[in-house]
């Protein structure tokens, strides 16, 4: 089947240091692999995204690469800002006779000042 | 880029009325859309997919007699909770994509229902 695992949390750090968020996924077929962002009370935002297999997807000093040998998409970044405070969210999407995208539970993010 | 807008932002009613809400695609023709629940501090958990112009198709375990879905045309959905009771109260995200063969999805910015 299609699944998403990704570290819990809560995950604390202080500004400036560096972000790993491992997510891992399981999926007949090819997925494509997203990072969604979700700040307190607001809707989901595509931070960045995937297609294909050693593709590496990057946005606002977010990076992920698409790992088929390890069927891995985790999310870095060099340098957390107060403002990268929120949920984090690793998908992957697939068309398996209909088109389905399937979410990780999230990872909480506070980065303190 | 793509927008997707959700309507009402919140919404409190009391139990046993039903609550509709909307979704748009404002500046794409999106064939389908999708309803998802989320529960504090969890993930999104698909409720049914729309294509427009067809019945939606409901996730396991989601009452389609409950949650009415229409996709009257390709830039709106809507999203009808009949009967509500407090345990309905959520917070329901709708998704569209776009025409096309792109996987990506575009997310409205929810809707906080609270039934008393």
């Amino acid at each position: 089947g299609n699944s998403v695992t990704q570290m819990e949390g809560p995950v604390t750090l202080s500004e400036e240091a560096f972000l790993t968020i491992n997510c891992t996924y399981t999926a007949t077929g090819y997925p494509s692999l997203f990072w969604y962002v979700q700040y307190p009370g607001e809707g989901l935002q595509l931070l960045l995204k995937a297609t294909k297999a050693d593709d590496k997807g990057s946005n606002k000093g977010f990076e992920a690469t698409y790992r088929k040998e390890t069927t891995s998409f985790h999310l870095e970044k060099g340098s957390v800002q107060v403002s990268d405070s929120a949920v984090y969210f690793c998908a992957l999407s697939v068309y398996t006779g209909g088109f389905k995208t399937i979410f990780g539970a999230g990872t909480r993010l506070f980065v303190k000042a | 880029g793509a927008v997707v807008s959700q309507h009402p932002s919140r919404v409190i009613c009391k139990s046993g009325t039903s609550v509709k809400i909307e979704c748009r695609s404002l500046d794409f023709q999106a064939t389908t859309m999708f309803w998802y629940r989320q529960f504090p501090k969890q993930s999104l958990m698909l409720m049914a997919t729309s294509n427009e112009g067809s019945k939606a198709t409901y996730e396991q375990g989601v009452e389609k007699d409950k949650f009415l879905i229409n996709h009257a045309s390709l830039t709106l959905s809507t999203l009808t909770v009949t009967s509500a009771h407090p345990e309905d109260s959520s917070f329901y995200i709708c998704s569209a994509r776009a025409t096309g063969v792109s996987y990506e999805q575009y997310f409205g910015p929810g809707t906080r229902l609270t039934v008393t």
